[in-house]
C-alpha cells in the first residue's frame, strides 16, 4: 500500500507546476484523497480534498482560484495543477488519502520550491 | 474555521516513563453523523506523518498499544503508557469533521 508523489521542483513566482501521485495497493477510486503541505521547519497545511468520484472538491483559502486538484481512478493517480505560484506555496506536498475522518496513508512528498 | 491547539509544544520525556499531549478545539468535533472525527499523527524527523489514533480513541493498523487516545467534544489527550526511543519526533492532532480540515501546531517529543 503506497502513494509516490512527482512533479516538484522549483519554479518562479507566478508559476505552473502539477503535482502527480500514483497509487497502489488500494482501491484509489473509492477513497477520498487529499494534498497536505508543510512548509519548511513548520507544520501540516492541509490543502484540497476530492471525492472518490471526483465531482466535489474542497481548498484551503489560501489556494481557491489557483490550485485544481483532480482525479484519474482508471490510472489510479491523484493530480494537483497549481498556478500563479507563490512565495508562500515552498513546502513539501504530501498525497494523502482520507478514511474515517483521518488520513491513514502517506506518500513521501514532494517538494515546491517557488523562487526567482 | 476550526482552530486546533496543542500543549505542551515541547516535551523532554524520559524512557520508560509515560508522556500526555493535549489537544483543543475552538469548537465541538462531534459530526452530525454522531461519530467525533479528531486523529493523531506522528512525524519522525525526514518521515512523513503517519495515522496513529482516529475517531479519539481507535488505534490504526499496527500502532502500538502503549499509545492511547480519549476526550470528547473540544477537549482531548493522547498518551504514551511508557516511552521509548522510536516514539521522538513530532506529534499532531487534527480534526476530519469539518472543512478547512485542520492541524494543531505539533507537540515535539524528545528524550531528556
Amino acid at each position: 500500500v503506497q502513494l509516490v508523489e512527482s512533479g516538484g521542483g522549483l519554479v518562479q513566482p507566478g508559476g505552473s507546476l502539477r503535482l502527480s501521485c500514483a497509487g497502489s495497493g488500494f482501491t484509489l477510486r473509492i477513497s477520498w484523497m487529499a494534498w497536505v503541505r508543510q512548509a519548511p521547519g513548520k507544520g501540516l497545511e492541509w490543502v484540497a480534498n476530492i471525492k472518490p468520484d471526483g465531482d466535489e472538491t474542497d481548498y484551503v483559502d489560501s489556494v481557491k482560484g489557483r490550485f485544481i486538484v483532480s482525479r484519474d481512478n482508471a490510472k489510479n493517480s491523484l493530480y494537483l495543477q497549481m498556478n500563479n505560484l507563490r512565495a508562500e506555496d515552498t513546502a513539501l506536498y504530501y498525497c494523502v488519502r482520507g478514511s474515517i475522518g483521518a488520513y491513514d496513508i502517506w506518500g513521501q512528498g514532494t517538494m515546491v520550491t517557488v523562487s526567482s | 474555521d476550526i482552530v486546533m491547539t496543542q500543549t505542551p509544544l515541547s516535551s523532554p520525556v524520559t524512557l520508560g516513563q509515560p508522556a500526555s499531549i493535549s489537544c483543543r478545539s475552538s469548537q465541538s468535533l462531534a459530526d452530525r453523523d454522531g461519530n467525533t472525527y479528531l486523529s493523531w499523527l506522528h512525524q519522525r524527523p525526514g518521515q512523513p506523518p503517519r495515522l496513529l489514533i482516529y475517531m479519539i480513541s481507535h488505534r490504526f493498523s499496527g500502532v502500538p498499544d502503549r499509545f492511547s487516545g480519549s476526550g470528547a467534544g473540544t477537549d482531548f489527550t493522547l498518551q504514551i503508557s511508557r516511552v521509548e526511543a522510536e516514539d521522538v519526533g513530532v506529534y499532531y492532532c487534527m480534526q476530519g469533521t469539518q472543512f478547512p480540515i485542520t492541524f494543531g501546531p505539533g507537540t515535539k517529543v524528545d528524550i531528556k
